[in-house]
């Protein structure tokens, strides 16, 4: 059974860091990792897909980059701004038996001025 | 097209009552996926369905809970009768298949009380 895990559950950095929030899977049988973003109140708005071929993908300061073999993904925000504080999610796409997109649990970012 | 379409946004409703959700996926979309997202267990996959036929219902909580969907442009998740502990955010997702992203609806906010 999939199972995918995000750290930190939160994280509190000043405007202009670079960060990188990490997601673990278990099963490496997956068609693609995909990032997504949520604000408060709010539904879920794609912003990454790697396909399971792929190691990295890039779409202006966010870079996720995969490594199917450890079961990671990470998601590298440069020169972060205030309006990136949201929460960041991970779904893998698993494909053994079946076609779910498997959540992780999110990590709650805050991006202070 | 205007994406992934639920209604109603927002849902109280007194124990005991009937609930009904209800989803318009992307047109051409073959997958439809139903969500569940509280703070405690995050988003959880409660069903899904491949050409308007449930595939795996597996995380559907408890015979209270059922999901249709009678053609390609609509899903309905009903609660009968709903419990407080019910309340939660309610995401309906599309897909076109194969190793494509999920897209998400802006989800029903459903309180029980």
């Amino acid at each position: 059974k999939q199972e995918v895990t995000q750290i930190p559950a939160a994280l509190s950095v000043p405007e202009g860091e670079n960060l990188v929030l990490n997601c673990s899977f278990t099963d490496s049988a997956i068609y693609n990792l995909q990032w997504f973003r949520q604000d408060p109140g709010k539904g879920l708005t794609s912003l990454l897909l790697i396909q399971s071929s792929q190691r990295e993908q890039t779409s202006g300061r966010l870079n996720a980059s995969l490594d199917k073999s450890s079961g990671r993904s990470t998601l590298y925000i440069a020169a972060s701004q205030p309006g990136d504080s949201a929460t960041y999610l991970c779904a893998a796409h698993v494909i053994s038996g079946t076609y779910k997109y498997i959540f992780g649990t999110g990590t709650r970012l805050k991006v202070l001025a | 097209d205007a994406g992934v379409i639920q209604s109603p946004r927002h849902e109280v409703t007194e124990m005991g009552q009937e609930v009904t959700l209800r989803c318009k996926p992307i047109s051409g979309h073959d997958y439809l996926f139903w969500y569940r997202q509280t703070m405690m267990r995050g988003l959880e996959l409660l069903i899904y369905f491949n050409n308007n036929v449930p595939i795996d219902d597996s995380g559907m909580p408890e015979d209270r809970f059922s999901a249709k969907m009678p053609n390609a442009s609509f899903s309905t998740l009903k609660i009968q009768p709903s419990e407080p502990r019910d309340s939660a955010v309610y995401f309906c997702a599309s897909s076109p298949g194969g190793s494509t992203e999920a897209f998400f609806g802006q989800g029903t906010r459903l309180t029980v009380v």
